[in-house]
């Protein structure tokens, strides 16, 4: 099945410094998704990003499907923006499941 | 626009019992998954149900089994319970089977003591 490795896997900032998260994919994917998980769990939307560059306030992504990978930018981060980062890839042909990342653990502190 | 709503949140049970969960979907959505995230690591794929079948499967034991009604809500049952089986379950939906974007519930947190 397809790997998805993501980068780094521990992140610690300061209040209002600026991030990148690499999501690295081994396989053509149809789709691929960026979500944050709050500390009780629930997997918030990002960013649903196939191919191309999507911006949502402080957050973007660019995703390269040729080259396999995907970039979520974090500018002026914020202790809210603490928890963990997935990325989510839907594998191309037929009935496919959605796998996760590894996971980015992002920690801002004041 | 109601979301996805899974129940019961929380709950805990002894080894050897049995379980359901249950799942409402999007407004919208036909499809139905079902992950298993244990503490500290990313979700892993149960199975995902359209059109009322399962249409793939993760690696997971026939003691996970699943259900998916007209309505398209959906149930996981996992019976024989074992410790292993302490985790956050959670439930995603989409538009269709291997298209749009995957939305998630609040999970329902598995307890086996």
């Amino acid at each position: 099945g397809i790997q998805v490795e993501q980068s780094p896997p521990d992140l610690i900032l300061q209040e209002g410094a600026n991030s990148t998260l690499r999501c690295n994919f081994s396989d053509s994917v149809n789709n691929l998704q960026w979500f944050h998980q709050n500390p009780w769990g629930q997997l918030i939307n990002l960013f649903y990003i196939p191919s191309g560059t999507k911006q949502n306030g402080r957050l973007s992504a660019t995703t390269v499907a040729t080259e396999r990978y995907s970039l979520l930018y974090i500018s002026s981060s914020q202790t809210t923006d603490s928890g963990v980062y997935f990325c989510a890839v839907l594998e191309s042909g037929g009935y496919q499941k959605v796998t996760f990342g590894t996971g980015t653990k992002l920690q801002v502190i004041p | 626009d109601a979301g996805v709503t899974q129940s019961p949140t929380h709950l805990i049970k002894t080894r050897g019992q049995q379980v359901t969960l249950r799942c409402s979907p999007k407004s919208g959505h036909d499809t139905v998954s079902w992950y298993q995230q244990a503490l500290g690591q990313g979700p892993q794929f149960i199975f995902q149900y359209y059109e009322e079948e399962e249409r793939q499967r993760g690696n997971f034991p026939d003691r996970f089994s699943g259900h998916q009604f007209p309505n398209y809500s959906s149930e996981l049952n996992v019976n024989a319970l074992l410790l292993g089986d302490s985790a956050l379950y959670l439930c995603a939906t989409q538009p269709g089977p291997n298209t749009g974007e995957l939305f998630f519930g609040e999970g329902s947190r598995l307890t086996v003591l």
